[in-house]
């Protein structure tokens, strides 16, 4: 069983739709946690980053983490066509390699 | 452009052939990750250096793949005696201090045949 699983979607929503990303996880050593955007055929962006539980919020964006489920949350408000890519969590625990989760696909139709 | 460079973007290769892939890091990052994402997955570490050192090393990085940082700024992986199961997308990602917030570069995509 992986680490960090993802649900690889393809997630289809309308323009304008709240847009919820979920990642769950195995090991209890995670503190931080990140998302990333990655387009196709480019590298990953990162989105946002927190440390231990709680909410963080950026624009459009919020992220929440819930250690106590180990399960992570992004939403994304108002989703716009642009928005169209895959998103990856991403997890450290103090050591300088971060684990991925395998991405989910988002489509928003325009 | 201040971002995180790689070069080439595209490597075709036949099996067996050595390849070696450049990346530039962000300036005055001194910390700078490797990864390989294959194709529905994520990004699956492979080596990490602090400055110009090497400090860690995924068991993923088989006999067959190096990396050097020789002055603390642009590192290279090299690939020895190419194999299919190498085709892949190298990601290089650089940071500063705060090691959970790495900047990665477009990759280098990999294909052996």
């Amino acid at each position: 069983q992986k680490e960090v699983e993802q649900d690889p979607g393809p997630l289809s929503v309308p323009e304008g739709a709240i847009v919820s990303l979920n990642c769950t996880y195995s090991n209890s050593a995670f503190q931080y946690f990140m998302w990333y955007r990655q387009y196709s055929r480019k590298g990953p962006e990162l989105l946002m980053y927190t440390y231990s539980s709680g909410n963080k919020e950026d624009g459009r964006f919020t992220a929440q983490v819930d250690k106590s489920s180990k399960y992570i949350s992004l939403f994304i408000r108002d989703s716009q066509p642009s928005d169209s890519a895959t998103y990856l969590c991403a997890m450290g625990a103090g050591r300088r390699a971060l684990t991925f989760g395998s991405g989910t696909r988002l489509q928003v139709q325009p | 452009d201040t971002g995180v460079s790689q070069d080439p973007r595209h490597k075709i290769t036949k099996r067996g052939q050595n390849v070696t892939f450049r990346c530039d890091p962000i300036s005055e990052h001194n910390r700078l990750y490797w990864y390989r994402q294959t194709l529905g997955q994520g990004p699956e570490f492979l080596t990490y250096f602090q400055n110009e050192a090497q400090l860690e090393k995924s068991r993923l990085l088989s006999d067959r793949f190096s990396a050097e940082r020789p002055k603390g700024s642009f590192s290279t992986l090299e690939i020895q005696r190419t194999e299919q199961g190498d085709s892949a997308m190298y990601l290089c990602a650089s940071s500063l201090s705060r090691f959970y917030e790495q900047y990665f570069g477009p990759g280098t995509r990999l294909t052996v045949t």
